[in-house]
């Protein structure tokens, strides 16, 4: 079975302080996804990486920042948090073999910027 | 970008067949339609993917019609435990351009006795 494991379920940061969100995945995957959910938006996509040291912007990137130095592991940073970032994080992970990508969902971490 | 429109709640009893409309009328050629379950306090999990007529697996069927501006998730015979948030998802081809990944907004299923 494939495992997504973000290091926080719940964390609470003040505003203006830098906030390091991580998440390891166990199979090895190429694809790695950030995602900020909030009610009635859905899920929208931060950022993304194909592969080790590679990183791509997805819908709504301003305000973070990313990191995959290992190609298990890939972290989302906030470089000053700021309230309006006060959000449920999913990481996700795909390998896709296939004709297209199925992606494995981490438990999520629910960040609140005081 | 194929945004994604489904109904926001959906109400159903025990046993009932239950179907979830998505339209996506932006859809472009290479794309895929995904549908992910979420239960609270957990990530969505893949549900059934396909790129057009229907497909069917031990969980759901989807039908997809000929011009793929909308696709519907069929759930035969829920239960109480299908009580979740449903996700229509836009999926480029082979993961190119994941730029262009557009989740729906969901649907949120209650079951009831």
């Amino acid at each position: 079975d494939v495992k997504v494991t973000q290091s926080s379920r719940y964390l609470v940061k003040r505003t203006g302080e830098k906030v390091f969100l991580e998440c390891v995945q166990d199979m090895d995957h190429e694809n790695m996804f950030w995602y900020r959910q909030d009610p009635g938006l859905g899920l929208r996509l931060i950022y993304f990486s194909y592969d080790v040291k590679m990183k791509e912007k997805g819908d709504i990137p301003e305000g973070y920042s990313v990191s995959r130095e290992k190609k298990e592991r890939f972290s989302l940073i906030l470089e000053s948090a700021s309230t309006n970032q006060t959000s449920m994080y999913l990481c996700a992970s795909s390998f896709p073999p296939q004709l297209s990508d199925t992606q494995y969902f981490g438990p999520g971490t629910r960040l609140t910027v005081l | 970008l194929a945004k994604t429109t489904q109904p926001i709640s959906m109400d159903s009893y025990e046993g009932q067949e239950v179907n979830i409309t998505c339209s996506h009328n932006n859809i472009a050629t290479n794309d895929y339609i995904t549908w992910y379950q979420q239960f609270p306090s957990q990530g969505p999990r893949f549900i059934i993917q396909g790129y057009k007529t229907k497909v069917t697996n031990e969980v759901a069927s989807l039908f997809i019609p000929a011009d793929r501006k909308s696709s519907t998730l069929s759930l035969p015979r829920v239960s109480l435990s299908d009580t979740a948030v449903y996700y229509c998802l836009v999926d480029p081809w082979r993961g190119t351009g994941f730029q262009k990944l557009v989740f729906g907004t969901g649907t949120r299923l209650l079951v009831s006795p």
